[in-house]
């Protein structure tokens, strides 16, 4: 099977500060890697996705980054608010049918 | 949309009974997955369907099956229920042909086999 994995498991930051959430994938072959969010009993949310053809996304707050030659990804949060806490996972495909995910890291963030 | 809507939320199985998880999307999604998510861990596919009436194995398949009759339902199905099937069941369903990749998922089953 795939292996999708994250550097840390939990990470604390202060509410305004930046939070960097790391990803380490195995499958060279992987085109195509999702962020999800998912709070407390809810299921999970997308929240940004790259391609292999780019390094680097932005969103609403949120960055991806895609560094193919070590087969990382980070989600880059600026100005972390407390709404912020949650699981966070990657995920990835190479066949757009089968998602491999990570195992997450907790955010909380501290008021 | 409701969107994508599972059912039972909770359920509690004894060993070797069976069950079948319910899941419907109002989106006309044509994709629609099954994962499970064990305690403190990330979300492993079971069951995956492209369409009616196709269906085809994921990471995890041994002991479900599925079906796909409509493009709205594609219910889970557990056989002889056993402890290692303890876990949260979510459902999603995403439309990759419309460009947009997202899958949206349900709200979660918690099934605890005993």
């Amino acid at each position: 099977g795939e292996s999708v994995g994250l550097h840390l498991p939990t990470l604390s930051v202060q509410e305004g500060d930046n939070s960097i959430i790391n990803c380490a994938y195995s499958n060279s072959a992987s085109d195509y890697f999702i962020w999800y969010k998912q709070e407390s009993g809810k299921g999970p949310q997308f929240i940004i996705d790259i391609r292999s053809n780019m390094d680097k996304r932005q969103g609403q707050r949120v960055t991806v980054l895609l560094n193919k030659t070590v087969k990382h990804l980070s989600l880059q949060i600026a100005a972390t608010q407390p709404g912020d806490s949650a699981v966070y996972f990657c995920a990835e495909t190479n066949t757009g049918n089968q998602f491999y995910f990570g195992t997450g890291t907790s955010l909380t963030v501290i008021p | 949309n409701a969107g994508v809507t599972q059912t039972p939320k909770f359920r509690i199985l004894k060993i070797g009974q069976s069950m079948t998880l319910q899941c419907t999307q109002d989106m006309n999604h044509n994709y629609m997955y099954w994962y499970r998510q064990d305690p403190g861990m990330g979300l492993k596919l079971i069951y995956y369907s492209v369409g009616a009436g196709i269906t085809d194995k994921g990471e995890v398949p041994n002991g479900y099956n599925v079906s796909r009759s409509t493009t709205e339902d594609f219910p889970l199905r557990l056989e002889l229920a056993a402890p290692s099937q303890t876990s949260v069941y979510f459902c999603a369903s995403s439309s990759p042909g419309t460009g947009d990749n997202e899958q949206f998922f349900g709200p979660g089953t918690r099934l605890t086999v005993l």
